[in-house]
Formats: structure tokens, C-alpha cells, sequence
């Protein structure tokens, strides 16, 4: 039963680049969050995708942007990236039922922004 | 807003010592409590969780209880083993949201000494 999936594993961009992410949820699972984690942070919540439609939004610009497609994958779109933007990215899904649903997380993108 | 503080940011113990990691949480709701645990190169895995207060969650030897009246959630360990080093996140997901969004701490990395 494979997990959460994340593609690519690594990514070097320079500031003023698009970028874009995917990520194919765990088997089953109806719901896709991503989150972005700073090197000795832990995960800060970006959005959660639904139905193809972003259910909830963290503090995060609109150069942040994501889709969901009808199989439950998920992309990530970061615009006019900044040297802030380098971290990891980490997608987790879940069966739609709020606190009650643990998340299960993929292994992340490293996006480097030079 | 709903927040995760971890007061300690590494913990050396050695083999057989026993652990303690704490974690206090701000809410105006009636969160679930979980702690996460990462490892080099993976994204974050459920560890234990705790849907309500008073509760207990266990997991190979770890156990944290609910404490409503001390916003808590302390990680403890009779006997910890090299092969615990990790970091580890205390994570809450407030009722108030129904998308099971996770609030992180900064993580406590643990490093036990052979």
C-alpha cells in the first residue's frame, strides 16, 4: 500500500523562478494539505485541498497556489520565488473528517533558492 | 492564535536514561494533541496521539498524557535507546478547525548517547 508520494525530491531554482510540486495522496485518502518546513522549524500549514477546491489558508502570500485534480493528486505553485521560499515542503493526506483523521506525510521537496 | 511551545531544542540523554520533552499548547478550543517524529531525509510520522483531555497516548514505550489544566502534553520515556534519536514535534489540531490542520512546535531533537 504505497504512502504519501512527493515529486521531485530536490529542486534548485533562482529568485524570480515559478515552481511547481506534486504530490499523490496515500491510498484512500480524499484530502491533501501541504505545509512548509524551515530548516530547524517544525511544518507551518500553507492551505488543505478538498474536492478539488482549497478548504482553508494559512498566513501565506497568493504567490502560494495549489490545485487538486479528480484521482486526489495535488500540486503546489510558488511564484516569483524569494530567497525566503528555500525549505521543505511537505504534503500530507487524510480522509476528510477534520482532527479526528491523522495525517500522513510523504517525505518532501528540498526546493534550494539560490 | 493557537500555538505549540517545546521548551527544549535538544536533549542528550544516554542509553537507559530516563526522558522527558515538553510540550504546552494555547487554544480557546478543545484540541487533539499528537506527537510527530522525523527522521533524516523522511517527512513527519504520527508517533501518539490524544484525543481528549485526560487521555493517554502510547507508542513503543513513549507515553504522553492530556492535561487540560496545565495545557500539556509532556513526551516521557522510562528508558530511552539510541535507536529513539530523532526529532520530535508536539503538534495540536484545534476543534474550531474541521480540516484537521496541524499547529507544530519548533521540535525537540533528541540525540541519545550509546
Amino acid at each position: 500500500d504505497a504512502g504519501v508520494t512527493q515529486s521531485p525530491t530536490h529542486l534548485i531554482k533562482t529568485r524570480g523562478q515559478q515552481v511547481t510540486l506534486r504530490c499523490s495522496p496515500k491510498s484512500g485518502h480524499d484530502t491533501v494539505s501541504w505545509y512548509q518546513q524551515a530548516l530547524g522549524q517544525g511544518p507551518q500549514f500553507i492551505f488543505q485541498y478538498y474536492e478539488e477546491e482549497e478548504r482553508q489558508r494559512g498566513n501565506f502570500p497568493d504567490r502560494f497556489s495549489g490545485h487538486q485534480f479528480p484521482n486526489y493528486s495535488s500540486e503546489l505553485n510558488v511564484n516569483a520565488l524569494l530567497l525566503g521560499d528555500s525549505a521543505l515542503y511537505l504534503c500530507a493526506s487524510s480522509l476528510l473528517g477534520g482532527r479526528d483523521q491523522p495525517q500522513h506525510f510523504g517525505d518532501g521537496t528540498r526546493l534550494s533558492i539560490l | 492564535g493557537d500555538s505549540v511551545v517545546q521548551t527544549e531544542g535538544q536533549v542528550l540523554p544516554s542509553e537507559g536514561d530516563s526522558l522527558i520533552v515538553n510540550c504546552s499548547y494555547e487554544t480557546t478550543q478543545y484540541p487533539s494533541l499528537f506527537w510527530y517524529v522525523q527522521y533524516p531525509g523522511e517527512g513527519p510520522q504520527l508517533h501518539l496521539k490524544a484525543m481528549k483531555a485526560n487521555d493517554k497516548g502510547r507508542n513503543k514505550g513513549f507515553e504522553a498524557m492530556y492535561r487540560k489544566e496545565t495545557t500539556s502534553f509532556h513526551l516521557e520515556k522510562d528508558s530511552v535507546q539510541e535507536s529513539d534519536s530523532a526529532v520530535y514535534f508536539c503538534a495540536l489540531s484545534g476543534s474550531s478547525s474541521n480540516t484537521g490542520k496541524l499547529i507544530f512546535g519548533q521540535g525537540t531533537t533528541l540525540q541519545v548517547k550509546p
